[in-house]
């Protein structure tokens, strides 16, 4: 089965500061894509960062970035310089090559950025 | 905005109804996928779409159904509602199918509540 585990249901972070959120997932899969999804208040989805399995090189977007580890099949999501706007719901997501490009989704960590 | 739009945005309705969501993909976009979001569930993915033919089908009820129309807008079909479908249905679209393209963009969601 292919499954997708947070462990952190809840963090919280100063403004300014750093904050890691961590995925883990399972999958007999060779190839597949990785994804962080914020989830406002305002309940819409947004793709933050993607990362597919072949590649070594970790994505950057911004002040977001990933520790993609495949090997331990480890995806967490880094945030720096957090802002007020970044607390919202993150869910970490993988989709494979064949058959479906369906997204399994964990269930997720709140994140409350503190002024 | 992510260029995926739904109607509606709410919906009432009571047990035993027949509800019907709309969604129109981004320009271009071939696949559209449907997603329940629940409190007890989480996301869960309902079913894919490409270009017309049902491409995958994951946690969907026998009540429930789907279809996409020529003009690639699909609608999904909830039939016999009980409270426990009460949830956030969100639709995403994806230009193609993996490997060329694999990011899902979301559309707002229909908040569907059963009393």
């Amino acid at each position: 089965a292919q499954t997708v585990t947070q462990s952190q249901p809840e963090m919280s972070v100063q403004e300014a500061e750093t904050v890691t959120l961590s995925c883990t997932y399972d999958t007999s899969e060779n190839n597949y894509y990785l994804f962080w999804y914020k989830q406002p208040p305002s309940r819409q989805m947004i793709l933050v960062i993607r990362q597919e399995a072949y590649k070594q090189q970790n994505a950057t977007e911004n002040r977001f970035s990933v520790n993609f580890q495949k090997a331990a099949k480890s995806f967490s999501l880094k945030i720096s310089d957090s802002q007020l706007g970044d607390t919202a719901m993150y869910f970490c997501a993988f989709s494979t090559q064949g058959g479906s490009e369906k997204l399994v989704f964990g269930k997720g960590t709140k994140l409350t950025v503190n002024p | 905005d992510s260029g995926v739009t739904q109607t509606p945005k709410h919906l009432i309705t009571a047990t035993g109804q027949r509800v019907t969501l709309r969604c129109s993909p981004r320009s271009g976009d071939l696949s559209v996928y449907w997603y329940q979001q629940s409190l007890d569930q989480g996301l869960q993915f309902l079913i894919q779409y490409y270009n017309g033919e049902e491409r995958a089908k994951g946690n969907i009820l026998e009540r429930f159904s789907a279809q996409q129309f020529p003009d690639l807008h699909s609608e999904l079909n909830l039939s016999s509602l009980e409270l426990g479908d009460s949830a956030l249905y969100f639709c995403a679209s994806s230009p193609g199918l993996a490997p060329l393209t694999y990011e899902q963009y979301f559309g707002p969601g229909t908040r569907l509540t059963v009393t």
